[in-house]
C-alpha cells in the first residue's frame, strides 16, 4: 500500500525565515509526486508535478526537489500570504495517496 | 480558479438521507476523481471515471456510487447517510489517464454536514 509521510505536521516561521518540509514515500511504480498548497475550507491548489528523482520545480519563492524516497519543499524568505497547509501526493495506479500535511503559518 | 466546478457549495442533512454532488470537469479534461477529506483521515481518494467508464476504486463504501455522463460531468451520490459521513467532498479532473499521472486540478469542494 502506498504510504506518505510529511513532516514536521506544523511549522511557525517568521517572515523572510528560509525553511524546508519534508515528504517521504513508498509507493510501487512512483507515476508522479505532486505538491499542493489548501487554505482552510477551500480545495487544494496545484503547486509542483514531479516524475523523476533529481527533478526539481521552482515558482517564485518556493522550490519542490524529488529523491528515490522523498521530496522537498524549500520555501525561500516567506511572506505571511505563504500560510498555508501543503499537501504532498503520490500516484499511483491512477490514484492520489495524500499525505496528512504541514500547516505553515509565516508571522510577520 | 481551476475551472472545476462543483455544487451545490454546502449541505445540510439529516441521517439515513440520500444526496447527490455534482462536479463538471474543466473543458477538455477526461477524467474525474472523488475525494473525501475529513480532520482525522485527510484527503482519502474515492472513485475515478475515464471518460464515462469506471476506472478505480480507493475506499468507497458500499453506500456511495457515481456516475460520469456523456458531457463528462460527474455525480457522487451518497445515500444511507451517517454523522462520520460529514465532510469535505471534492471532485478534481485530469486530461488523461495515461503512464503518467497528469495533473488533478481540484474543485472548491462540497461541505456535506449529516445532522
Amino acid at each position: 500500500e502506498d504510504q506518505v509521510t510529511q513532516s514536521p505536521e506544523a511549522l511557525r516561521l517568521q517572515e523572510g525565515e528560509s525553511s524546508s518540509l519534508n515528504c517521504s514515500y513508498t509507493v510501487s511504480g512512483l507515476r508522479g509526486l505532486f505538491w499542493y498548497r489548501q487554505d482552510p475550507g477551500k480545495g487544494p491548489e496545484f503547486l509542483f508535478t514531479l516524475y523523476s528523482a533529481g527533478e526539481e520545480k521552482e515558482k517564485e519563492r518556493l522550490k519542490a526537489t524529488l529523491t528515490k524516497k522523498e521530496s522537498f519543499l524549500h520555501i525561500t524568505a516567506p511572506k505571511p500570504e505563504d500560510s498555508a497547509t501543503y499537501l504532498c501526493a503520490v500516484a499511483s495506479n491512477y490514484k492520489l495517496t495524500f499525505g496528512k500535511g504541514t500547516l505553515l503559518t509565516v508571522n510577520p | 480558479d481551476s475551472g472545476v466546478t462543483q455544487t451545490p457549495k454546502h449541505l445540510i442533512t439529516a441521517t439515513g438521507q440520500r444526496v447527490t454532488l455534482r462536479c463538471s470537469p474543466r473543458s477538455g479534461d477526461l477524467s474525474v476523481y472523488w475525494y473525501q477529506q475529513s480532520l482525522d483521515q485527510g484527503l482519502q481518494f474515492l472513485i475515478q471515471y475515464y471518460n464515462g467508464e469506471e476506472r478505480a476504486k480507493g475506499n468507497i463504501l458500499e453506500r456511495f456510487s457515481a456516475q460520469q455522463f456523456p458531457d463528462l460531468h460527474s455525480e457522487l451520490n451518497l445515500s444511507s447517510l451517517e454523522l462520520g459521513d460529514s465532510a469535505l467532498y471534492f471532485c478534481a479532473s485530469s486530461s488523461s489517464a495515461g503512464p503518467r499521472q497528469e495533473t488533478q486540478y481540484f474543485g472548491p469542494g462540497t461541505r456535506l454536514l449529516v445532522l
